[in-house]
C-alpha cells in the first residue's frame, strides 16, 4: 500500500463546478499536511496547508480527518486556469523527517 | 530574486555517461532537497541535505551521489547513466528541514538512451 494515495483522475468538470480530491494516508504518526499544485511540465508550488480544523483560501477548502487518515480539497467555482495536477502532501517526523507526495490528481475545467 | 535555479533544463545521455545536475538557492535556505518525478509515482525523494555540510539518503539514493557545496548550492551526480535513471529531476529548498513550503527549481528532464 501506497504511503500517500489519490485518486489518478483525470477529473473532467466544467466552469463553474464544485470538485473535490480526497487523498489517504497510512501513517498515523504523520503531523503535517498539503495540497500543492502541478501546471503542466512545471515545477510543483504550495497551494494550501490543511489544518486539523479546517481552512479556506478563496474557493479552495481543505480538510483534514486523523480519525479516518485523509484529508480533502474542495474547489468551488472551478476556472479554465485551475486545471492542472493536485499534489496530496505529507510530513512526518521519524527521528529526522520525511516528507511523501501523491502521484497526484488530475483536473482538466473545460469552457 | 531567481528562487531555485537549476542546469541543465534538457539532457540526453547514452548509458553509462556520467553529468551533474546543478541547482542553487537564493532565499538563504538551510535545507535543499533532490527529487525525481516519474509518471503515476510522485516525486521520490532522491538525497536531502539538512543544513550546509550535511547530507542524507532519501527514498532512492542508489546511482546517485551529491554535494552541498555551499549554502547556496546542491548537485546532483549520476555517475554511470542507465536508463531507469530516465526522469525528471527537480531540486528543492525549505527555510528548515521538512518545513512546509519546499520551493522548488524547474526541474531538469533527463533521457538516458
Amino acid at each position: 500500500r501506497k504511503e500517500v494515495e489519490q485518486d489518478p483522475g483525470p477529473f473532467n468538470v466544467p466552469e463553474g463546478a464544485t470538485v473535490a480530491f480526497n487523498c489517504t494516508y497510512s501513517n498515523s504518526a504523520s503531523q503535517s499536511f498539503f495540497w500543492y499544485r502541478q501546471d503542466c511540465r512545471k515545477e510543483p508550488k504550495l497551494l494550501m496547508s490543511v489544518y486539523s480544523s479546517g481552512n479556506e483560501d478563496g474557493r479552495f477548502t481543505a480538510q483534514l480527518n486523523r480519525a479516518s487518515q485523509y484529508i480533502s480539497l474542495l474547489i468551488r467555482d472551478s476556472k479554465l486556469s485551475d486545471s492542472a495536477t493536485y499534489l496530496c502532501v505529507v510530513t512526518l517526523r521519524t527521528g529526522g523527517f520525511k516528507t511523501i507526495f501523491g502521484a497526484g490528481t488530475r483536473l482538466f475545467v473545460k469552457a | 530574486n531567481a528562487g531555485v535555479t537549476q542546469t541543465p533544463k534538457f539532457q540526453v545521455l547514452k548509458t553509462g555517461q556520467s553529468m551533474t545536475l546543478q541547482c542553487a538557492q537564493d532565499m538563504n535556505h538551510n535545507s535543499m532537497y533532490w527529487y525525481r518525478q516519474d509518471p503515476g509515482m510522485g516525486l521520490r525523494l532522491i538525497y536531502y541535505s539538512a543544513s550546509e555540510g550535511t547530507t542524507d539518503k532519501g527514498e532512492v539514493p542508489n546511482g546517485y551521489n551529491v554535494s552541498r557545496l555551499n549554502k547556496r548550492e546542491f548537485s546532483l551526480r549520476l555517475e554511470s547513466a542507465a536508463p531507469s535513471q530516465t526522469s525528471v529531476y527537480f531540486c528543492a529548498s525549505s527555510e528548515y528541514p521538512g518545513q512546509e513550503t519546499q520551493y522548488f527549481g524547474p526541474g531538469t528532464r533527463l533521457l538516458v538512451l
